[in-house]
């Protein structure tokens, strides 16, 4: 099946500063990617759409403005959490479909350790 | 507004003998409903969709309308489905964002 890494899996940096986590299609093109997030002992909760050379769309409750997606190429996806805070702490995942309605691939997902 | 609910977070069987993952969902148009499967140290994957109507490891989901429910089931239940699974939804007719239900971690017992 297609793959999909995200890179770092995991990372742990001080309060204010600003952490980016990549998201690859390695053997596909994906139009969209999706950002989730999940909590511990929780469920997955879509964050944003990514949709290639556009804005991203983002869920209601999710700052648009804290956490910046861009999808730059049809297999390149980041999310960057600004200003990162002990309460953004969790585990991030992203997604990507060859095709829109086909089978999405996930990512294995980063863990964001705020201190 | 789209909801999954899966009211069971721990679900215990024996080798051998049926398993029900329940889900139900609540939508006002017509969803697609997945269920995507994690085992231990692995990313998601999809196991089953509601369109494919196909049985994947022996498990099989049936989209019930009038009970707006997907459980999953597998009549002899093996070790190596322990794992965790998650019900998902998604609306507008071939759209790929999903939302999911928390999840049903379902222990096998040999």
């Amino acid at each position: 099946g297609a793959v999909v890494s995200q890179h770092p899996s995991r990372v742990i940096c001080k309060s204010g500063t600003s952490v980016k986590i990549e998201c690859r299609s390695l053997d596909f093109q994906a139009t969209t990617m999706f950002w989730y997030r999940q909590f511990p002992k929780q469920s997955l909760m879509l964050m944003a759409t990514s949709n290639e050379g556009s804005k991203a769309t983002y869920e209601q409750g999710v700052e648009k403005d804290k956490f910046l997606i861009n999808h730059a190429s049809l297999t390149l996806s980041t999310l960057t959490v600004t200003s990162a805070h002990p309460e953004d702490s969790s585990f991030y995942i992203c997604s990507a479909t060859p095709f829109h309605g086909g089978e999405l691939f996930f990512g294995e997902g980063s863990r964001l350790t705020v201190l | 507004a789209q909801r999954v609910t899966q009211p069971e977070k721990l679900l215990s069987v024996f080798k051998g003998a049926p398993v029900e993952l329940k889900c139900n969902y609540s939508y006002s148009g017509s969803p697609e409903l997945f269920w995507y499967v994690q085992y231990s140290r692995q990313r998601l994957q999809l196991l089953l969709r509601h369109i494919s109507r196909e049985s994947i490891k022996g498990f099989t989901a049936d989209l019930n309308k009038g009970e707006t429910s997907f459980h999953l089931k597998k009549p002899f239940a093996q070790e190596e489905d322990s794992a965790m699974y998650y019900c998902a939804l998604s609306g507008q007719g071939g759209a790929n964002n999903l939302f999911f239900g928390t999840g049903t971690r379902l222990t096998v017992i040999p």
